[in-house]
């Protein structure tokens, strides 16, 4: 176990709807970084947060958002859902969000847009 | 840019055999290397990294890997494998100023009794 949780585990909705996965980090841990894996894409960065602060912005699609709150849990705002979509997404966290430091990683959150 | 390849899409050895997973790595400057271990419906699992120093690096569950700069791989090893070894391994690269993890497509080990 990781210490790192995301909720919810499975979500199936429909295409065009909205969805929220939510993230909490290991304890003490100031960075949040969130991944998706799909099959076609395979593992890819969409965004990273520090103490409260977008750092970086990888392949993330304007339909989706991020945030990270006060308490530095995560939440990835996913909206105007499309079949494209469905895939596992990750959450990772690390104590301060520097470069070389381990990203430990939650279990996912498996999304099924139907 | 930065990116990695895991040659290999599976690995299939015999319980107690040596294990080798492929991984060669292309980045600008010093990379930082690592490998991951996904277990079905789990998360992955941090095994161990290369940032500096001993090209040598020792990880969990009697995992190595070695870095070798010249042929730009960082190959995960194990010296008898285990049929709890089945897994997808993800090697990973990022570097200096850069946040983000970029993964190659992931090895599907098998380990056979």
């Amino acid at each position: 176990d990781s210490g790192v949780t995301q909720t919810p585990k499975h979500l199936i909705t429909a295409t065009g709807q909205r969805v929220t996965l939510r993230c909490s980090p290991r304890s003490g841990d100031l960075s949040v970084y969130w991944y998706q894996q799909s099959l076609d894409q395979g593992l890819q960065f969409l965004i990273h947060y520090y103490n409260g602060e977008e750092r970086a912005k990888g392949n993330i699609l304007e339909r989706f958002s991020a945030q990270q709150f006060p308490d530095l849990h995560s939440e990835l705002n996913l909206s105007s859902l499309e079949l494209g979509d469905s895939a596992l997404y990750f959450c990772a966290s690390s104590a301060t969000g520097t470069t070389a430091e381990t990203q430990y990683f939650g279990p996912g959150t498996r999304l099924l847009v139907l | 840019a930065q990116s990695v390849a895991q040659p290999e899409d599976q690995v299939n050895v015999a319980e107690g055999n040596p294990l080798t997973v492929k991984c060669t790595y292309s980045v600008s400057g010093n990379p930082y290397l690592f490998w991951y271990v996904q277990y079905p419906n789990r998360g992955l699992q941090f095994l161990l990294k290369y940032i500096t120093g001993d090209n040598l690096v020792k990880g969990s569950y009697g995992f190595e890997a070695e870095f070798n700069k010249s042929q730009t791989s960082f190959h995960l090893k194990k010296p008898s494998a285990l049929v709890s070894d089945s897994a997808l391994y993800f090697c990973a690269v990022s570097r200096s100023n850069d946040y983000k993890l970029s993964f190659g497509a992931g090895t599907t080990v098998t380990v056979r009794a």
